[in-house]
């Protein structure tokens, strides 16, 4: 598609309970990003995929959190155990190729709230 | 590491007055700059970029951004503001030659434009 197209638009978990985000990048982008953006309007980023490979995953928190690109499946962003400050947006992003003047765009991101 | 500083938290202005939102950045190397908007409960919207050329950059809705070098700044403008324009915006880098390396984002600038 033409847009980066992320489900569900609100979840809300009990605590210590697993989330799953999804991710639809724009048809022929080759890069995936997450980010989070929690009350402040900071945005913090999680990950990035080349394809379905894992480019760069210094922002994720591991212990609690994995995230999968899949062929021919939607990206996905999982939180095993939520906890209380995993309530925030979640942005997934999309870009073409290597270059970093590229453009990325993103999703209108999928709001967790968790309780 | 890469920065970028926005120092209004908000910016005030009436309607049909001109309007700047600031950035700063901080990089080790040449930048690409960006200007986001992100609507209330909506995703970031790409506005513009630098990448080179023409220090003045032209995107959408009318909005113009600046790349000064000797100040590291890519502040936001627009000759005529609407309340339409009312939003929050963010200025982000990416260092270039790093491959596809993450955005990074300042806090972020509320504008708030008054009829």
């Amino acid at each position: 598609g033409e847009e980066v197209a992320q489900t569900p638009k609100h979840l809300v978990r009990g605590e210590g309970q697993k989330a799953k985000l999804y991710c639809a990048p724009i048809k022929g982008h080759s890069y995936v990003f997450w980010y989070q953006q929690v009350l402040k309007n900071e945005f913090k980023f999680l990950i990035s995929f080349q394809n379905e490979n894992v480019f760069d995953e210094t922002g994720m928190p591991k212990e609690r959190f994995s995230a999968k690109c899949l062929p021919n499946s939607p990206c996905s962003l999982e939180i095993q155990a939520t906890k209380l400050e995993d309530s925030a947006v979640y942005f997934c992003a999309s870009s073409q190729s290597v270059s970093s003047g590229n453009t990325i765009y993103f999703g209108e991101g999928s709001w967790l709230t968790v309780v | 590491a890469q920065s970028v500083a926005q120092p209004e938290d908000q910016v005030n202005v009436a309607e049909g007055n001109p309007l700047t939102v600031k950035c700063t950045y901080s990089v080790s190397g040449n930048p690409y700059l960006f200007w986001y908007v992100q609507y209330p409960n909506r995703g970031l919207q790409f506005l513009l970029k630098y990448i080179t050329g023409d220090n003045l950059v032209k995107g959408s809705y009318g909005f113009e951004a600046e790349f000064n070098k000797s100040q590291t700044s890519f502040h936001l403008k627009k000759p005529s503001a609407l309340v339409s324009d009312s939003a929050l915006y963010f200025c982000a880098v990416r260092v270039t030659n790093s491959g596809n390396t993450p955005l990074v984002f300042g806090k972020g600038t509320r504008l708030s434009v008054i009829a």
